[in-house]
This record gives C-alpha cells, sequence and structure tokens, in this order.
C-alpha cells in the first residue's frame, strides 16, 4: 500500500507555543489529506479535510485559527496548533487519500502531542 | 446522517475465531473497510468491501451484505498480536470531490491466553 509520514512522531511544547506536524505521502499524489484527533481509548474524530491548493474544510466545534492547515502540493500537509494548550494534547493522525475508485485513505504513524 | 454502530469490547482466547460485526446507516455507499490499531499507532488497512460476499485474505476475512447495511470481520486461530481495536468505516458517495470516510467507533479486542 502506498506510505504517508508523519512528523516530528513525538513532541513536547509549553502551553500557550505553536506546534507544527508535518503530513507527507511518499509514494502517491495525495490529492485531499484528513487530519485527526484521536484521545486515548476514543474514536477517531475527523478535524478536517484539506485539498491541494485551497482552504481546508473544518468539522463542526474545530477552530480554524487555532489548527491551521496548509496543503501547498500535492504530497504534504501541514497542521499548526497555535497558543496550544494542555486540553490540545492529544494523538494526531493524517491520512492521504488518491484519487482511485477506491477512495481507501492511507494514514501516517501519528503524532503524539503533550502540552506542558 | 451518518451512523455506524460495533461492539465497544469483545475478548476472546487465543486460537479461536472471532466475528466483529458491523452495521452502518449512510447517505450513500462506496464501499467499506476495515482498519487495525495498536495502541498508540495508527490504522492499518486490512480489508475492503464493496460488492456483496466474502473476501478472504489469509487469517481475515471480511463480508458485506449491502441490501441489510451489514458487514463482519472474521479473524481465525486468533494470535496474542491480534489484540487491537478494529475500525469499521465507510466511504459515502462522493457528492464532489474526495470525502473522509465514516469511521465508527471501533471495537477493542483483548485475545487471552
Amino acid at each position: 500500500g502506498a506510505v504517508v509520514s508523519q512528523h516530528p512522531s513525538r513532541v513536547i511544547c509549553k502551553s500557550g507555543t505553536s506546534v507544527k506536524i508535518e503530513c507527507r505521502s511518499l509514494d502517491f499524489q495525495a490529492t485531499t489529506m484528513f487530519w485527526y484527533r484521536q484521545f486515548p481509548k476514543q474514536s477517531l474524530m475527523l478535524m478536517a479535510t484539506s485539498n491541494e491548493g485551497s482552504k481546508a474544510t473544518y468539522e463542526q466545534g474545530v477552530e480554524k485559527d487555532k489548527f491551521l492547515i496548509n496543503h501547498a502540493s500535492l504530497t504534504l500537509s501541514t497542521l499548526t496548533v497555535t497558543s496550544a494548550h494542555p486540553e490540545d494534547s492529544s494523538f494526531y493522525i493524517c491520512s492521504g487519500q488518491g484519487t482511485g475508485l477506491m477512495h481507501e485513505q492511507y494514514f501516517g504513524p501519528g503524532t503524539r502531542l503533550t502540552v506542558t | 446522517g451518518q451512523n455506524i454502530d460495533q461492539p465497544t469490547e469483545m475478548t476472546a482466547t487465543e486460537g479461536a475465531i472471532v466475528q466483529i460485526n458491523c452495521t452502518y446507516q449512510t447517505s450513500g455507499f462506496n464501499g467499506l473497510f476495515w482498519y487495525q490499531q495498536h495502541a498508540g499507532e495508527a490504522p492499518t488497512f486490512l480489508s475492503y468491501n464493496v460488492l456483496d460476499g466474502l473476501e478472504e485474505k489469509g487469517r481475515f476475512s471480511s463480508f458485506l451484505s449491502r441490501s441489510k447495511g451489514y458487514s463482519y470481520l472474521l479473524l481465525k486461530e486468533l494470535q496474542m498480536k491480534d489484540s487491537a481495536s478494529y475500525l469499521c468505516a465507510v466511504s459515502p458517495t462522493p457528492e464532489s470531490g474526495n470525502t473522509p470516510l465514516v469511521f465508527g467507533k471501533g471495537t477493542r479486542l483483548s485475545v487471552i491466553a
């Protein structure tokens, strides 16, 4: 299957600072990338959908000014958590979706964010 | 609306067979996926069904009935490493462009000796 990488895998930051997470599709062009958040023992929660070259679409309840998404190329999307707070501590996962009929999503390995 | 139901937790014995059920009601249907997710890791793809019937892939099989809005994942010869969450996800008919999969909350499977 296709490969999606995420960087960093783990990050610890202080409250009030910003953190950028990168998501790259390594061997396919991801016209659409999705960003999820997952709290311990809970299900994946879709935060936003980003299409290359256009503004991201955010799910209800997700602050677009706090979670900045940029999808500047077909292989790279970034999520910036601005002014992070301890309640933003979570597991952030991106996925890339190709243009095939199956619409399969390929997940990155995730980023564990801890805000102190 | 979109709704996917699957049991929250299941326990099974090493070497046994377990069936994880999933029912769905979505605005459209363009295929059903099963993913495996180990604690602290991202989901990995297991199977895809778009037509009715059984798809077998080694120890794992997945079944779909579109008329009943029902799928199951069958795991045979269970191993301890199969302890994980299993996510059922549906691809709804895209209105335009790509649309995200709709995920169930996942079934946490514990395999015991």
